[in-house]
């Protein structure tokens, strides 16, 4: 089966610690979004890329990293730099040219402890 | 101004009650529209396309005016189980945000 499939589900990470999120697509999209979420916020734009070795800053990059070496495959780093990053994170495909849906993974929810 | 634009909300509703969600763009060269919905906690759905011509999908039916640029979601009948959160989402290449801007979303409560 197609899909987006995001790992872990849950993650904790300690004060000062690196981690990172994995999101991996068979849609063969050449889109590929991170979205950060807060409890009772909407969807904010971390980075998103559009080729293989191309991304682009959304809203909040800052504190976050991302590559792009494979089609299928997008991780976000969450730095120590980051100083608030517990929060539900949610990565979407899509194709380019529009007119077709965006998928979502099923999100990871990372806690600071 | 934010490129799409929902009503704030949220909407506490009976059961059996019609509820309608309203969206604006502020780009016209937009392409494709979409209602997600979103359960707490988990990753925004597709719930339907949205055309020019109207769309309908059981209790739900959606409509485009391209000229004033608003988007509508009307949930008919409305059960406990549409409860959720109500995402507009726009498609348009080339945008600063890629090529999906969200609205914020609408969150609908529905209440015995």
């Amino acid at each position: 089966d197609g899909g987006i499939t995001q790992s872990p589900k849950y993650l904790f990470r300690k004060e000062g610690q690196n981690v990172t999120l994995s999101c991996e697509q068979n849609l063969n999209h050449d889109a590929m979004y991170w979205y950060r979420q807060d409890p009772g916020q909407g969807l904010r734009l971390i980075y998103y890329s559009q080729i293989v070795n191309d991304f682009q800053k959304g809203d909040i990059a800052e504190g976050y990293s991302v590559s792009r070496e494979k089609k299928e495959s997008f991780p976000l780093t969450v730095t120590s730099a980051q100083k608030n990053p517990t929060a539900f994170y949610l990565c979407a495909s899509s194709t380019i040219a529009g007119g077709t849906e965006a998928f979502f993974g099923q999100g990871t929810r990372l806690t600071v402890v | 101004r934010k490129e799409v634009e929902q009503d704030p909300g949220p909407f506490n509703v009976p059961e059996g009650a019609t509820v309608a969600f309203n969206c604006t763009y502020s780009n016209s060269a937009s392409q494709s529209f979409f209602w997600y919905r979103q359960d707490c906690r988990k990753e925004p759905k597709l719930l339907m396309s949205v055309y020019s011509s109207g769309n309908e999908d059981g209790r739900f039916t959606a409509q485009l005016n391209r000229a004033s640029q608003y988007i509508s979601l009307l949930i008919r009948d409305s059960k406990l189980s549409d409860s959720a959160t109500y995402l507009c989402v726009v498609t348009r290449f080339g945008g600063s945000q890629g090529n999906l801007i969200f609205g914020k979303g609408t969150k609908l409560s529905v209440k015995p």
